[in-house]
């Protein structure tokens, strides 16, 4: 696709529920960034992938955090028992090199509500 | 947590006008970029700059950078009504480090 494609748009979950995030990256792109962004406030990273392979989760906020890119293009962020603080918009990026610092594009995100 | 502050917070100027906004930051880095974010939308790059650059141009976008001072600024001239979005600087570290991202500053344009 033309550029980072998100779905879905928005999610409603209970609190306790499981919920399943997917990331379309540009194709081609190497690394492959999840970002979380409270209201108000600028993303804050969670992990990165270069390939399949992931390299950095020092971001993820607990272990209920999980993700994987096992063929080395598309993702999921997938929150177990989620809990009223995990209500953010969940961004994606990919950048075109391995490099952490690259430009990133974004996705339109995912806003997670939990209630 | 975030390495990046924007300064001002919020800004609103007229259409025309020129906009500034300022990014500080803390530890060494490999380079900053500046990112946009419109109402419900992903963030959009828009400059990258090197460590090793001082000053870049890109359209109506001038970005300065001073290692000295770790900080860097960003000014949009002739501002439109277009340019109103939220605006992100952040940072590049050394090594494989992801970005870190500022708080933003909210710029309003009124036409």
């Amino acid at each position: 696709g033309a550029g980072v494609s998100q779905s879905p748009r928005y999610k409603v979950a209970k609190r306790g529920q499981d919920v399943a995030l997917r990331c379309d990256p540009i194709s081609g792109h190497v690394s492959l960034f999840w970002y979380q962004q409270a209201l108000g406030q600028g993303p804050e990273f969670l992990t990165y992938f270069q390939n399949e392979a992931q390299l950095d989760k020092s971001g993820l906020p607990s272990d209920r955090f999980f993700a994987e890119r096992p063929e080395g293009s598309v993702s999921t962020l997938k929150i177990q028992r989620t809990q009223q603080e995990d209500s953010a918009v969940y961004l994606c990026a990919s950048s075109l090199g391995s490099l952490a610092n690259e430009k990133l594009f974004f996705g339109s995100g995912t806003q997670l509500s939990v209630l | 947590s975030q390495q990046g502050e924007e300064d001002p917070q919020a800004l609103s100027i007229q259409e025309g006008e020129n906009a500034t906004m300022n990014c500080s930051y803390k530890t060494s880095i490999n380079n900053l970029q500046w990112y946009r974010q419109n109402s419900g939308r992903g963030l959009v790059h828009l400059i990258l700059i090197r460590s090793n650059e001082r000053e870049k141009h890109s359209g109506r976008l001038r970005v300065t950078l001073d290692t000295s001072k770790k900080s860097s600024s960003l000014l949009i001239t002739a501002s439109r009504a277009a340019d109103t979005a939220s605006y992100f600087c952040a940072t590049g570290g050394s090594g494989n480090t992801p970005l870190v991202f500022g708080k933003g500053t909210r710029l309003s344009v009124i036409a």
